[in-house]
């Protein structure tokens, strides 16, 4: 089946300091991948995606890179700031030859940034 | 502009109530999501609705009763629940369903909160 797995939370890390949230993922054929944020006490928001091999999705400073070869998709992010505390949710959706045909979603990762 | 715009925020409705929670989309979307989302877990799939008509169930209890009056509008109707579906639950929408293209996005709304006592 398909599934994504994130690196454990929470994260904590100081203001300025280089942020990566490990993705990688199991599925078949070539899926799209996806990271959301959901701030606290809010609904998630599309915060990069990619949708081919190599493909590098970026916004707001955060990017990530679609590797087939390591089946990943890890966030960075230069110099993070206090305001992008809050949870990053990695998912996949499946090529729809490879079977499956939901938004799978990783177990989240709560980044905690302090100044 | 990619907003999926949720109705109530807030919802608190006792056992035997009878509510309902409303979604609305103009980004001429075919494809509507229910989800449900527990403290600190990724979202559930419930319902996924496809050009109007209900394509996926994820053998979601009949006290929740969906309703996709036209492909702007989605509802879900609430009926004697019980105190653990308290949750987020939150209304997407996607240009089609994945099962037609992996590659369409998937939007969230701001979810509403209930709260069952």
């Amino acid at each position: 089946g398909n599934s994504v797995t994130q690196m454990e939370g929470p994260v904590t890390l100081s203001e300025e300091a280089f942020l990566t949230i490990n993705c990688t993922y199991t599925a078949t054929g070539y899926p799209s991948l996806f990271w959301y944020v959901q701030y606290p006490g809010e609904g998630l928001q599309l915060l990069l995606k990619a949708t081919k091999a190599d493909d590098k999705g970026s916004n707001k400073g955060f990017e990530a890179t679609y590797r087939k070869e390591t089946t990943s998709f890890h966030l960075e992010k230069g110099s993070v700031q206090v305001s992008d505390s809050a949870v990053y949710f990695c998912a996949l959706i499946p090529d729809p030859t490879g079977g499956g045909n939901k938004l799978t979603f990783g177990t989240g990762t709560q980044l905690k940034v302090e100044l | 502009d990619t907003e999926v715009t949720q109705t109530p925020k807030h919802l608190v409705m006792g056992m035997t109530n009878k509510k309902s929670l409303k979604c609305e989309q103009h980004m001429g979307h075919r494809a509507m999501y229910w989800y449900k989302q527990k403290a600190k877990k990724p979202p559930e799939l419930m319902f996924v609705y496809s050009y109007e008509k209900l394509s996926i169930n994820e053998s979601v209890p009949s006290r929740f009763s969906p309703e996709c009056p036209n492909s702007s509008l989605l509802n879900l109707h609430l009926h004697a629940l019980q105190p653990e579906d308290s949750a987020l639950y939150l209304c997407a929408s996607s240009q089609e369903a994945p099962d037609f293209n992996s590659g369409n996005t998937i939007y969230f709304g701001e979810g509403s909160w209930l709260t069952v006592v």
